[in-house]
């Protein structure tokens, strides 16, 4: 089935710092989506990416999408606290289950 | 509108109990999912549904039944529990058929089996 690679798996930064996730799949994808995950919450979704190169942006966040569709990457500029939490990438194949990837987990000191 | 509701939100169960995790939705989505999340392993898809009378199997369907008899409940069945099977449990939907939409995510069951 469709597999997708998350890394890294933590990241601990000061506030202020910047901070990327990525997202890797062996095969193309339709689309990828982006959700966010505070603790003892439930993912919420944050974005959706369907074009290659795509780039689309949120404040602080900026969403890619690769040109062969097979990795995405989420940068945060200047983190704050509430940025904490565990940021997901989710994808389909072009079917209709959704692959989540494992996730990483952001954790912003003052 | 109270988006996707799951119940309960904290059960204990022995090892060999059978229960049922409730999901309902009123807003009208087809499609409906179960996911598992365990520490390190992300969110994994158990069983998901496209509408009403159909359903399909994720990633990790054994020791699960599922059933959509109306668009707007989704349960999911633990036949026989095992400690393995401790987790927390994501109800989510979307509109559309495919997992091409936005998921509107549950809070959760928080599931311990003894």
């Amino acid at each position: 089935g469709q597999q997708v690679m998350q890394i890294p798996q933590y990241q601990h930064v000061q506030e202020g710092e910047d901070f990327t996730t990525y997202c890797n799949s062996s095969t193309t994808l339709s689309n990828i989506q982006w959700y966010k995950q505070r603790p003892g919450g439930h993912p919420v979704f944050l974005i959706q990416l369907v074009k290659s190169g795509e780039v689309k942006k949120q404040k602080r966040l900026t969403f890619q999408f690769g040109e062969a569709k097979k990795n995405s990457s989420l940068h945060i500029t200047a983190t704050q606290t509430t940025d904490v939490g565990t940021y997901f990438c989710a994808a389909t194949g072009g079917g209709n289950k959704l692959t989540f990837g494992t996730g990483t987990q952001l954790k912003v000191e003052l | 509108n109270a988006g996707v509701t799951q119940t309960p939100k904290f059960q204990v169960l022995k090892t060999g109990q059978s229960m049922t995790l409730q999901c309902a939705q009123d807003m009208n989505h087809e499609y409906m999912s179960w996911y598992r999340q365990d520490p390190g392993m992300g969110l994994r898809l158990i069983h998901y549904s496209v509408g009403a009378g159909i359903t399909d199997q994720g990633e990790v369907p054994n020791g699960y039944n599922v059933s959509r008899s109306t668009t707007e409940d989704f349960p999911l069945r633990l036949l026989s529990a095992a400690p393995s099977q401790t987790s927390v449990y994501f109800c989510a939907s979307s509109p559309g058929t495919g997992g091409n939409q936005p998921q509107h995510f549950g809070d959760g069951t928080r599931l311990s089996i003894l």
